[in-house]
């Protein structure tokens, strides 16, 4: 069965940091990009970071970059997002997606196809 | 940054109904363009990738069509586990998601 299964989600501080981890089996995970996804209490999903099946791409939406970082260790098929300097507007439920590629007509289409159950963090 | 919006935020429609949601991109994002269904306390699910291919082991009802900056989301005859709620996202550049719209069984 493929899965995907967050943790390390936890109540921090203003200013404080977080680490979070994702497991993933049931698929070759280094065959894949890999993203991060948070959904903040009655809000819409937002894509916070992706990162290439080797780690040698990521990506960050603004509102992140410089304070979040994504990795992965494909050896133990886990990804990661440390988190620094965090505030209350990153109060969220946080979401590992597999980010896969479905190609048509030449061209790559990219999803968030698989989704972990998610893992909270608050900032208070 | 490209901005989704959809319309509209909620609707309410009976078992059997046919149902439209719209989202529409706030500049060209050719078909660049998926939905997934979200239920409460649970993660999105993958529906609908590149504006109208189905998503594997998702029901036939549903259908997506569209491009460039207008994208319709379609549920053919409306069933009681399609209560959700509905977003559209963009994977054109930046990626981004639509607000949302929620779907309630009368």
């Amino acid at each position: 069965e493929v899965q995907l299964v967050e943790s390390g989600g936890d109540l921090v501080q203003p200013g404080g940091s977080l680490r979070l981890s994702c497991a993933a089996s049931g698929f070759t995970f280094s065959s894949y990009w890999m993203s991060w996804v948070r959904q903040a209490p009655g809000k819409w999903p937002e894509w916070l970071a992706n990162i290439k099946q080797d780690g040698s791409e990521q990506y960050y939406i603004d509102s992140v970059k410089g304070r979040f970082t994504i990795s992965r260790d494909n050896a133990k098929n886990s990804l990661f997002l440390q988190m620094n300097s965090l505030s209350a507007a990153d109060t969220a439920v946080y979401y590992c997606a597999r980010t896969g590629a479905y190609n048509l007509a030449t061209s790559d289409y990219y999803t968030f196809d698989v989704w972990g159950q998610g893992t909270t963090v608050t900032v208070s | 940054d490209i901005q989704m919006t959809q319309s509209p935020s909620s609707l309410s429609a009976s078992v059997g109904d046919r149902v439209t949601i719209t989202c529409r991109a706030s500049q060209a994002i050719r078909t660049y363009l998926n939905w997934y269904q979200q239920k409460p306390g649970k993660a999105p699910k993958l529906l609908i990738y590149a504006a109208s291919s189905l998503q594997s082991g998702v029901p036939s009802r549903f259908s997506g069509s569209g491009s460039a900056t207008d994208f319709t989301l379609t549920i053919n005859s409306l069933q009681p586990e399609d209560s959700a709620t509905y977003y559209c996202q963009q994977s054109y550049t930046k990626w981004s998601f639509g607000q949302g719209t929620k779907v309630e069984i009368k």
